[in-house]
């Protein structure tokens, strides 16, 4: 599946380093997720930006800093993490309308290790 | 992608049979639902949805059924089969909100 896709597919890094995590998508959405996958707990939605804008800021630290230069594509900053920052990290995207909620589609995920 | 390390509950069926793996839902206001599955190394995918005013859809070999009075979401697979193996996770969403929130995922095993 090409719809979402994610950059880099698995990233290392310290905790003194600024990194990024790139999604795009290929669906013609008008809103983008990111999740956290994280080895003990369910799936945690952290961002929503809906039409460019952040609807949802799900009490995320400030150490992950989202992104959303237009309707395809969506960042996540990273800086001064913490190994417990270490996860699985989803984006996705779906077409939301007249208020209604639809499916989501995911991105395969970045692995993301803090050492 | 799975959820590596979470102790998940499993359900282990043979191979032919049918499946039902169930989820319990936690707000009231949640008129949408959909199931995902999620193999190894991917991100989740969409199966089946259903909205709150129906109490059953079907799709290719698999059927949801909700039940609001008890806030239980279930999901059947037909004749069950080797490629079903993965995790299988339902999410509700809040009417009016774009919040989806996640169940812990039930593991399913296709014994052959």
């Amino acid at each position: 599946e090409t719809g979402v896709t994610q950059t880099p597919r698995h990233l290392v890094m310290g905790m003194t380093n600024k990194k990024s995590l790139k999604c795009e998508q290929h669906l013609g959405h008008n809103a983008m997720y990111w999740y956290k996958q994280s080895a003990k707990k369910p799936l945690e939605l952290m961002f929503v930006y809906s039409l460019e804008e952040r609807v949802e800021n799900n009490s995320v630290p400030s150490r992950f800093s989202p992104e959303c230069p237009n309707s395809s594509h969506l960042f996540l900053h990273l800086h001064t993490l913490q190994p417990e920052d270490s996860a699985l990290y989803l984006c996705a995207s779906s077409q939301d309308r007249e208020g209604a909620a639809y499916e989501q589609y995911f991105g395969p995920g970045t692995r993301l290790t803090v050492t | 992608g799975e959820s590596v390390g979470l102790h998940l509950p499993t359900l282990s069926v043979q191979e032919g049979d049918n499946s039902i793996i169930n989820c319990a839902y936690s707000n009231s206001a949640s008129d949408y639902f959909i199931w995902y599955k999620q193999e190894s190394g991917k991100g989740p995918q969409f199966i089946i949805d259903i909205r709150s005013n129906m109490d059953k859809r079907q799709g290719q070999r698999v059927t949801v059924l909700l039940n609001k009075t008890v806030k239980h979401l279930s999901l059947q697979i037909a004749a069950t089969q080797p490629g079903d193996s993965a995790v299988y996770f339902c999410a509700e969403n809040p009417s009016g909100t774009y919040k989806y929130i996640f169940g812990t995922g039930t593991r399913l095993k296709v014994l052959a």
